[in-house]
């Protein structure tokens, strides 16, 4: 039963420290997306990926969010510093492009 | 700019009854729509989806309508069962999707 994974399931931080988050996105899917849920944005798409290549990332703060995709196993999503108001959860699906995506379960942030 | 909008922040509905949920689009590139399932503490899980080329897609309980000229789609569930009760996300795209805000959807015993 192949799944998206992520860790860490939970994450609780300080303001000012890094984050990073990791996805391991389901093997032959070639996209692989980064998502936000906050209650008042719903879900927020901030980074994209298809065949490891970043293509678009317009979703993500730039000063303090990255993401990359050093193998076709792995895909990280990094936020430093981080702030309260980037406390949410962060979730990774994976799909070939143009279908639908299956989602991971997510990562919960709590920034202090 | 909301490209994808769910006006029914909630719906509540009785079992054995028939759930529908609207979502409008304002994109006509879109060529391709989606319904997502999530309970809470999980992430969201593919339910039904339909092209741009048809009207109407069927499985089981779930039905996906769209009406392309009035860039509308929606979700029937018939009967509605207690299970059921999640949030439910539409989206839309050709490739990278476009999510609405998610209706919570109710099944009373």
């Amino acid at each position: 039963d192949a799944r998206v994974t992520q860790t860490p399931r939970d994450k609780v931080t300080e303001m000012g420290q890094e984050v990073t988050m990791r996805c391991q996105p389901i093997l032959g899917h070639n996209t692989v997306f980064w998502y936000r849920q906050t209650m008042k944005q719903g879900l927020e798409l901030l980074a994209y990926f298809r065949n490891r290549a970043p293509l678009d990332d317009s979703g993500m703060p730039k000063d303090r969010f990255s993401a990359e995709m050093p193998d076709a196993t792995l895909a990280t999503l990094k936020i430093q510093p981080s702030e309260p108001r980037d406390s949410a959860v962060y979730f990774c699906a994976s799909g070939l492009w143009g279908n639908e995506q299956f989602f991971g379960p997510g990562t919960r942030l709590t920034v202090l | 700019d909301q490209q994808v909008k769910q006006n029914s922040p909630s719906l509540s509905v009785q079992e054995g009854r028939i759930s529908i949920l609207n979502c409008d689009y304002t994109n006509s590139m879109f060529d391709y729509f989606l319904w997502y399932k999530k309970y809470p503490a999980e992430g969201p899980t593919f339910l039904i989806s339909i092209s741009s080329i048809k009207d109407k897609n069927e499985d089981g309980r779930f039905t996906v309508f769209l009406n392309k000229s009035a860039k509308h789609l929606s979700l029937h569930i018939v009967p509605s069962q207690p299970g059921d009760s999640a949030v439910y996300f539409c989206a839309a795209g050709s490739g990278k999707l476009t999510f609405g805000q998610g209706t919570i959807l109710t099944v009373h015993p």
